[in-house]
């Protein structure tokens, strides 16, 4: 069965540091989400691809958060400089919704969980 | 963006027990699906349900977009059931951004 991968799947990192995130989605999914979950709360979206583009990075804090789908499959999330606020688990969704289609199920990876100290 | 509510926020069941699991929304939605987290973190899949009924095994799910909740049943509850259930809400006319709610946290004791 077709999956999301995620790696790594725990990161610890000292504040400052720079950190990675990587995300494959499922094969053929034009559409893929970057997640942060605080823990006890819901995801909330930091960043959506369509293909290539970003359709919405309105909640990514962009002076140390980047996010790139280079060729429109894989995608990183990175995070320089890691503050102490950051720790949390990172999730990628993808679903296979092309432009002017209502059906959009996502389905998610097994995250990344972030310790900063 | 739209609001999404869970209810309860906890709930402790013995193991067999029923119980319904309750998500509002505040403004017209595209989709709906509900999800089961896991002790690693992991979403699993249970419905996509924007509209209706659907069943899977013990679970089923309903669906009232025209009045702006959805419900998740469990029956016969089994300690794996144990974990926190989503439900996200994709909001319409706004590029497929989907909203969670805060989540149900449910432990099935044997």
């Amino acid at each position: 069965e077709a999956e999301v991968a995620q790696s790594p799947r725990y990161k610890i990192t000292e504040k400052s540091q720079a950190v990675a995130f990587w995300c494959d989605p499922i094969s053929g999914h034009a559409t893929l989400y970057w997640y942060r979950q605080i823990l006890g709360q819901g995801p909330e979206l930091l960043v959506q691809f369509q293909d290539e583009s970003v359709v919405d990075d309105s909640q990514l804090p962009k002076d140390r958060f980047s996010a790139e789908r280079l060729k429109g499959v894989d995608s990183t999330l990175k995070i320089q400089p890691a503050e102490l606020g950051d720790s949390a688990m990172y999730l990628c969704a993808s679903s296979s919704q092309g432009w002017g289609s209502s059906y959009n199920e996502q389905f998610f990876g097994p995250g990344t969980r972030l310790t900063v100290l | 963006g739209i609001q999404v509510e869970q209810s309860p926020p906890d709930l402790i069941l013995q193991e067999g027990a029923n119980s319904t699991l309750r998500c509002n929304f505040s403004d017209s939605v595209n989709n709906l699906q509900w999800f089961h987290q896991n002790p690693w973190g992991q979403l699993i899949n249970l419905f996509y349900i924007p509209s209706g009924t659907k069943q899977n095994g013990r679970l089923s799910a309903t669906t009232v977009a025209t009045e702006r909740y959805s419900l998740l049943y469990i029956s016969s509850s089994q300690t794996t059931d144990s974990g926190v259930y989503f439900c996200a809400v994709e909001e319409r006319d706004t590029g497929n951004q989907f909203y969670f709610g805060t989540g149900t946290s449910l432990t099935v004791i044997p």
